[in-house]
């Protein structure tokens, strides 16, 4: 079976600050996709990024950068410079085969002005 | 180009009822997957629809129900209402079948509340 792991419920930074959302985990498939999705108040769920389990290069899109570990099943995500707009929920979620998008439990960031 | 549109975006009901919620995907995509979110269970996938015919299916009870039309648009339906299912049901589209595969565009949801 396959889960998501993040432990982080809440987390609140002060504006300009970094922020380091964690994501793990568990798959017994060698190729699966990992997804991260924001929530804003409104509830629409935002696609951030996928990345396929072959490709473990680093990502960076402007001030969101994601570090994909296999070694150690992680799949974290930094903003940097946080603005009150990056106040949402974020999810991280996983796929393998022909299953259904496996999410986790979310982590609830708030930016403080 | 228009995005994903749900109606309607509330709904109140009584236990017992039943209820039929909407989703209109984007245009040109044709697979429609369903998930119910709560603050107990998380996001929970509930059914994907491609080309009329459901692909996967999550762990609910057979009261929810869903369908696809040939212009892609998908309903669901849940039958025999209970409080555990009030929640926040969201529709994604995605061009081509597989959940996962391709970027799924999100609506805005339908906030269910069962009385």
């Amino acid at each position: 079976a396959q889960k998501v792991t993040q432990a982080q419920t809440e987390i609140s930074v002060v504006e300009k600050e970094d922020v380091t959302l964690d994501c793990v985990y568990e798959t017994r498939d060698t190729t699966y996709y990992l997804f991260w999705y924001k929530q804003p108040p409104s509830g629409e769920l935002v696609f951030l990024i996928r990345r396929n389990s072959f490709d473990e290069q680093n990502e960076i899109s402007g001030r969101y950068s994601w570090n994909f570990q296999k070694s150690t099943s992680s799949f974290n995500f930094t903003i940097t410079a946080s603005q009150v707009v990056d106040s949402a929920v974020y999810f991280c979620a996983l796929i393998f085969g022909n299953e259904k998008l496996t999410f986790g439990t979310g982590t609830r960031l708030t930016i403080i002005p | 180009k228009a995005g994903v549109t749900q109606t309607p975006r509330y709904l109140i009901k009584t236990r017992g009822q039943q209820v039929t919620l909407s989703c209109s995907p984007i245009s040109g995509h044709r697979s429609v997957s369903w998930y119910q979110q709560t603050p107990g269970q998380g996001l929970q996938f509930l059914f994907e629809y491609f080309s009329e015919t459901q692909r996967n299916k999550g762990n609910f009870p057979g009261r929810f129900s869903g369908r696809q039309f040939s212009n892609s648009r998908s309903e669901m339906n849940v039958s025999t209402l209970e409080l555990g299912d009030s929640a926040l049901y969201l529709c994604a589209s995605s061009p081509d079948a597989g959940t996962g595969y391709n970027e799924q565009f999100f609506g805005p949801g339908t906030r269910l509340t069962v009385l």
